[in-house]
């Protein structure tokens, strides 16, 4: 059982770049998040998916794009990367929306470098 | 507007000293109330968390926290310190009834400990 696992661990892009990130889980839940974390800010929440074949947008939505087209997998994707999406990216996982009672896992994080 | 507020930036405590992490939140209604730990590289474990009933709440590792209403804040204790503690500290608040997507993450705080 390996919970959260993303690819790759680290990157680095030049601007204008595309990259996509990928998040797995093998808990069998059906809510999926992705976070971007900046010094002094905290977690932000990108994107999030409630089942397989769903996505919606979080509270930094812009610049990125998500797919979860298998319910294990969780994609991140970046267009044309910025400098300002210079972060380190998390994934996360929960059983269901029915709520916060449930816990929320996370994933050991991307870390990006936008040059 | 919700908010969290963790007032440190940085605390550095002696090993054996004990510890206490500020959280303070801006809600509109009771709100569920969560502490993470992030240690160097890894992703967000969840240490304890709040719902309702008892206002101390026990965690994993030792450490506890007080939900106190009258003062909107959540602050996490340890009564002694292990030089394993040395990470960075996230409190979060999230509406009853509600997913993941809505919780707010704070700053955090980073912890230092010294031998």
């Amino acid at each position: 059982n390996a919970g959260v696992t993303q690819t790759p661990k680290f990157r680095v892009l030049k601007t204008g770049q595309s990259m996509t990130l990928l998040c797995a889980q093998d808990m069998n839940h059906e809510y999926m998040y992705w976070y971007r974390q900046d010094p002094g800010m905290g977690l932000r929440l990108i994107h999030y998916s409630v089942g397989e074949g769903t996505t919606a947008k979080g509270e930094v939505p812009d610049g990125y794009n998500v797919s979860r087209l298998k319910k294990q997998n969780f994609l991140l994707g970046l267009e044309s990367a910025a400098p300002s999406q210079t972060s380190v990216y998390f994934c996360a996982s929960s059983y269901s929306a029915t709520g916060l009672q449930e816990t929320q896992y996370f994933g050991p994080g991307t870390r990006l470098l936008v040059l | 507007a919700q908010s969290v507020t963790q007032p440190d930036i940085h605390i550095t405590v002696s090993e054996g000293a004990s510890l206490e992490l500020r959280c303070n939140y801006s809600y509109g209604a009771t709100p569920y109330l969560f502490w993470y730990v992030q240690s160097p590289g890894q992703g967000l474990q969840l240490l304890l968390k709040y719902f309702s009933g008892d206002t101390l709440v026990q965690g994993i590792k030792g450490f506890e926290a007080e939900f106190k209403r009258s003062q909107s804040s959540f602050n996490l204790r340890k009564p002694s310190v292990h030089w394993s503690d040395a990470a960075e500290y996230f409190c979060a608040v999230g509406p009853m009834k509600a997913s993941y997507d809505k919780v707010i993450f704070g700053p955090g705080t980073s912890l230092s400990v010294i031998p």
